[in-house]
């Protein structure tokens, strides 16, 4: 299984509401990855998790408040979110955070939309 | 800091045909790792082709390859024989031995022609 999964595929919040981003694999890969991803634009890198500690926080608002329960799971939880945070969320995995592991598997992304 | 630069916005190429996105990068580091990600329209990102830098022999994945010129940080995907499938943004990425982070490049938009 060579798949990471993201739920849901679509998502439309208001700034008031409270929401979370799911995501999870199966290939035992012990680093997780969180993107930001506007239309035409290349993937920024928001957070990763590696054996499931916190590694990186690109200086993220924390208005976006990353977990990692297990191994298999990430989850992004969305609090009070502004319009221009309206992107496509991707989530991806690799083996581990070593270079010549590092080939990421990325997921389909969810599409949020902030009203 | 690293960076990736590819300065082709949108290619075209006609099916069949062979194409080249160009990849350029600016890194001290002499072990890196490079790759090309392709991401198809409403669908998921996936990787295309790797190399290791220290690797003088060109990565070859089917009808993908890169030319790899280390003293010139190039990094350029050819890709042969296109397809209609191969439509989709192309981002060069690099990766630093230890280093903390993949970094993209602006991508590049290739339209196949039937």
């Amino acid at each position: 299984d060579t798949e990471v999964t993201q739920t849901p595929k679509h998502l439309v919040m208001g700034m008031t509401n409270k929401k979370s981003l799911k995501c999870e694999q199966h290939m035992g890969h012990r680093a997780m990855y969180w993107y930001k991803q506007k239309a035409k634009k290349p993937p920024e890198l928001m957070f990763v998790y590696s054996y499931e500690k916190l590694s990186i926080n690109e200086s993220v608002p924390s208005r976006f408040s990353p977990e990692c329960p297990n191994s298999s799971l990430l989850n992004l939880h969305l609090h009070a979110l502004q319009p221009e945070d309206s992107a496509l969320y991707l989530c991806a995995s690799s083996q581990d955070r070593a270079a010549v592991r590092n080939e990421q598997f990325f997921g389909p992304g969810t599409r949020l939309t902030v009203l | 800091a690293q960076t990736v630069t590819q300065s082709q916005p949108e290619m075209s190429v006609q099916e069949a045909e062979t194409v080249t996105l160009s990849c350029t990068y600016d890194t001290s580091e002499s072990d890196y790792y490079l790759f090309w990600y392709k991401q198809p329209p409403s669908r998921q990102m996936i990787l295309v082709i790797r190399q290791e830098a220290y690797k003088q022999q060109n990565a070859t994945e089917n009808r993908f390859s890169v030319n790899f010129q280390k003293a010139a940080k190039s990094f350029s995907l050819k890709i042969s024989d296109s397809q209609l499938g191969d439509a989709a943004m192309y981002f060069c990425a690099y990766w630093v031995e230890y280093g903390n982070k993949l970094v993209f490049g602006a991508g590049t938009i290739l339209r196949v022609k039937s």
